[in-house]
Order: structure tokens, then sequence, then C-alpha cells
């Protein structure tokens, strides 16, 4: 079945820097990778995600990057907010030709992000 | 509130008895998931349904754990005799095949469980 590596388990930055997180996955089926935010005691959230079709994927200060050859993706946090600080979740999953969802998503470590002020 | 919920918020039990836990989706979604989370990790996908047909399972859900979605609508997740290991946070979310986004799972706030 599927495997999510995902690194760094935990990541501090300065107000204003930038993050990166980091995520392979061992099944070169899967096409459909979303990445989730999970503040303390709330649900997973998901913030953006992104199909094999394209390699890259921007929304405001959140981008998101695959290398299908290399099975990784990232997810890049631009000028960061303490409001960032959270768990994320890179996950992996299949679509269909007509993309839908076969179902179930493989899900990453997690990374804590600290945003100091 | 139009989300996934989850009742309840937070169970706890004393090894050996038996729990359940609802989930009702977002109302226009067919497709129905059951995670459980533990500390420090990413949610384990557990089984999943479309509409009342449970299509698949984790080989994680041992013959203790029952899930049910009778009319399509609303989940149940079933632990029968509870052990030590089960303590996690269950998750459910839901999703449409129709639509725009028929990728996007959305979650709910979790059934947090204790077995003492």
């Amino acid at each position: 079945g599927e495997n999510v590596e995902q690194h760094p388990s935990t990541l501090s930055v300065q107000e204003g820097d930038s993050a990166v997180i980091k995520c392979t996955y061992s099944d070169s089926a899967s096409n459909y990778f979303p990445w989730y935010k999970q503040e303390l005691g709330k649900r997973p959230q998901l913030i953006i995600d992104i199909r094999s079709n394209v390699g890259e994927k921007k929304d405001q200060r959140i981008a998101v990057t695959l290398n299908k050859t290399a099975k990784h993706f990232s997810l890049h946090i631009t000028e960061t907010q303490p409001e960032d600080s959270a768990v994320y979740f890179c996950a992996a999953g299949r679509l269909n030709a007509g993309g839908t969802s076969y179902g179930k998503l493989t899900f990453g470590q997690g990374t804590i992000l600290t945003v100091h002020p | 509130d139009t989300g996934v919920s989850q009742n309840p918020r937070h169970k706890i039990t004393k090894r050996g008895q038996n729990v359940t836990f609802r989930c009702d989706p977002i109302s226009e979604h067919n497709r129905l998931y059951w995670y459980r989370q533990t500390l420090g990790q990413g949610p384990e996908f557990l089984t999943y349904f479309q509409n009342e047909a449970q299509l698949e399972k984790s080989r994680l859900l041992s013959d203790r754990f029952s899930a049910e979605r009778p009319k399509g609508s609303f989940s149940t997740l079933e632990i029968q005799r509870t052990e030590q290991g089960d303590s996690a946070m269950y998750l459910c979310a839901s999703s449409s095949t129709s639509g725009s986004r028929t990728d996007t799972q959305y979650f709910g706030p979790g059934t947090r469980l204790t077995v003492l």
C-alpha cells in the first residue's frame, strides 16, 4: 500500500520567514496530494491540493510543488504569520479519470510549525 | 452549522465496554470516511462508504470494529470489547462524487476516546 513520509517533524521560523515542508510517497499510482492544517483541538482543514497533471499550484502565500519522477511534493509558506502556527499534514490519494477520488487518503506524520512573532 | 458533525466529542470508557460513535456528513455528500488519529500522528484510514455501501476497509479495522451507514446519511462506528490501544481521536470526513470538488474530504471535529 501507499506510504507517505513527511519532514521535518517540527519547524520553527520567525515571522516573515518562509517555511517548507516536504513529503515523499511510494505508490506511483497516487495522483492527488492535499495538504491539511490542524490547529490544536480542531479538525483538519484543507489548505491546498495538487493533482499530478500539474507541477505547481499557488494560492496567495501558499504553494505546493510536485515532482512525479522523484515521488515527492512540498508545501511552501511565504511571509509566515503567527496564525500559521499549527500542525500540517500532507496526504496522497488517487483520482479516477473523471476526477473522483478512489477513496482513502494516506497521511504523513505531520509537521508542527511554530511561527515566532 | 452545515459542516461534518460528530457525537459525542469525548468518550471515556472502561476496558471491555462497547462504544458507539456517530457521524453526520455534509448533507449533499454521498461519501463518508472514518479515520483514526493518535497523538503525534497523521490520520489513519479505517473505512469508507459511498451511499450505504461500505467500499473499503483497512486491515487496521479488526473484527471488534464495525461501521454502518444504513440509509446513506449518518454513520455509526462501534468498537466492541474496547482495549487501551483503542484510545485515539476518531475522525469522520465526507465528500461528494459530483460537483466542483469531488476530491476534497471535509473533516468533522472528531470523537476522542479514552479507554481506562
